[in-house]
């Protein structure tokens, strides 16, 4: 059964450091989205891409927060600088087009 | 009222009861729904989409009502290994590709021998 892949799974950083989360998403899948979970609360969404393109990135704290997806393909999103509150898990999910979403295991950072 | 609300729970049930879960959603434009499972520390994995005429998948039941913007989920003969926490999910708009997901709070399920 394919599956979302994200690296590395667990991250410490200290804070103001730069941090980067990688996604590969199921294969066929054009539309991915990370999201980012507290504990004790449901994901919520970071940022969608459909293809190469960002559909919504509203909730995104752009000051500090940044995802690419250059081919259409994985993703990477990026931090910096790293602030307490960013401890989290980070999850990607991907999905063909209709609105079953499919995660991967998550990154979990730590920032101290 | 958040987009999606869910039973604080904890839920702790003996084996062998059943147990229902009530979610209710604020956007009436919302036409997709769901409930995913999630393992501790684990991510969160599809259990069933949720229809308008209702739907089974085992000993799991799923139901919508859009009049009342209300979704719920039965679960039947509950097994330790329903032990998790079930999140109620809800496309934030119209049924188009991709659209994103508002996930509830979740609610937590302990089943015990």
């Amino acid at each position: 059964e394919a599956e979302v892949a994200q690296s590395p799974r667990y991250k410490i950083t200290e804070k103001s450091q730069a941090v980067a989360f990688w996604c590969d998403p199921i294969s066929g899948h054009a539309t991915l989205y990370w999201y980012r979970q507290i504990l004790g609360q449901g994901p919520e969404l970071l940022v969608q891409f459909q293809d190469e393109s960002v559909v919504d990135d509203s909730q995104l704290p752009k000051d500090r927060f940044s995802a690419e997806r250059l081919k259409g393909v994985d993703s990477t999103l990026k931090i910096q600088p790293a602030e307490l509150g960013d401890s989290a898990m980070y999850l990607c999910a991907s999905s063909r087009g209709q609105n079953e979403q499919y995660f991967g295991p998550g990154t979990r950072l730590t920032v101290t | 009222r958040k987009e999606v609300e869910q039973d604080p729970g904890p839920f702790n049930v003996p084996e062998g009861a059943t147990v229902a879960f009530n979610c209710t959603y604020s956007n009436s434009a919302s036409q997709s729904f769901f409930w995913y499972r999630q393992d501790c520390r684990k991510e969160p994995k599809l259990l069933m989409s949720v229809y308008s005429s209702g739907n089974e998948d085992g000993r799991f039941t799923a139901q919508l009502n859009r009049a009342s913007q209300y979704i719920s989920l039965l679960i039947r003969d509950s097994k330790l290994s329903d032990s998790a926490t079930y999140l109620c999910v809800v496309s934030r708009g119209s049924n188009q590709a991709g659209t994103a997901l508002i996930f509830g709070k979740g609610t937590t399920l302990s089943v015990s021998s």
